[in-house]
């Protein structure tokens, strides 16, 4: 089945710095991939929509400048937390879907801790 | 701003024991996925529905989609530990900009 890598799993590090977090399909290309973040014990809100070639597109209210999004390749999407705060600490979830409007596969998150 | 209320937000049952958990919404969707999350982990999909009245069974899981495509009903029958984790349903919108939209959840917890 397809299969959604997501690295590193869990970070710690101080404010102030920049974190890069990947997300790779593994067995499939994605043209497209979606950044959550999800608070504990809350559902998954969408961050941005990562397109292969193209800008990232971002919901209301994420800081596009805050929130790096990179989709190089067909199968590697990468999100950069600049300047990490404490308040930026979340679990942050890719995924990736081989068609428009197939299923979304999920990668197994990112625990992002900033001191 | 299409939303989905999930219901109910906690669950707490003994193992053996049935339950429902509601996704419900008034807007409508083009298809419905349901995902099972574990602590620390991505949501894992369980089934996706896309017709209408559909019913789809995985198991002891039993999956519905509303006939109007704005609810979805989630059944499990004879819950067993295994069964604990969050419960997610997601709702699929959007043309060229297909995406999904999620519930809050629901937090099962089967107790032996």
């Amino acid at each position: 089945g397809a299969v959604v890598s997501q690295h590193p799993s869990w970070v710690i590090c101080k404010s102030g710095t920049s974190v890069k977090i990947e997300c790779r399909s593994l067995d499939f290309q994605a043209t497209t991939m979606f950044w959550y973040r999800q608070f504990p014990k809350q559902s998954l809100m969408l961050m941005a929509t990562s397109n292969e070639g193209s800008k990232a597109t971002y919901e209301q209210g994420v800081e596009k400048d805050k929130f790096l999004i990179n989709h190089a390749s067909l199968t590697l999407s990468t999100l950069t937390v600049t300047s990490a705060h404490p308040e930026d600490s979340s679990f942050y979830i890719c995924s990736a879907r081989l068609s428009t409007r197939g299923p979304q596969h999920f990668g197994d998150g990112t625990r992002l801790s900033i001191l | 701003t299409q939303l989905l209320e999930q219901s109910p937000q906690f669950l707490s049952i003994q193992e053996g024991e049935n339950l429902t958990v509601y996704c419900n919404s008034s807007s409508v969707f083009s298809s419905l996925q349901w995902y099972r999350q574990e602590p620390g982990e991505g949501p894992v999909l369980l089934v996706t529905v896309v017709t209408g009245g559909e019913v789809k069974k995985l198991k002891r899981l039993t999956f519905q989609f509303g006939d109007a495509r704005k609810d979805s009903s989630l059944h499990i029958t004879a819950a067993q530990p295994g069964d604990t984790g969050l419960y997610l349903c997601a709702g699929g919108s959007g043309g060229s900009n297909y995406k999904l939209t999620f519930g809050k959840g629901t937090l099962l917890t089967v107790n032996p």
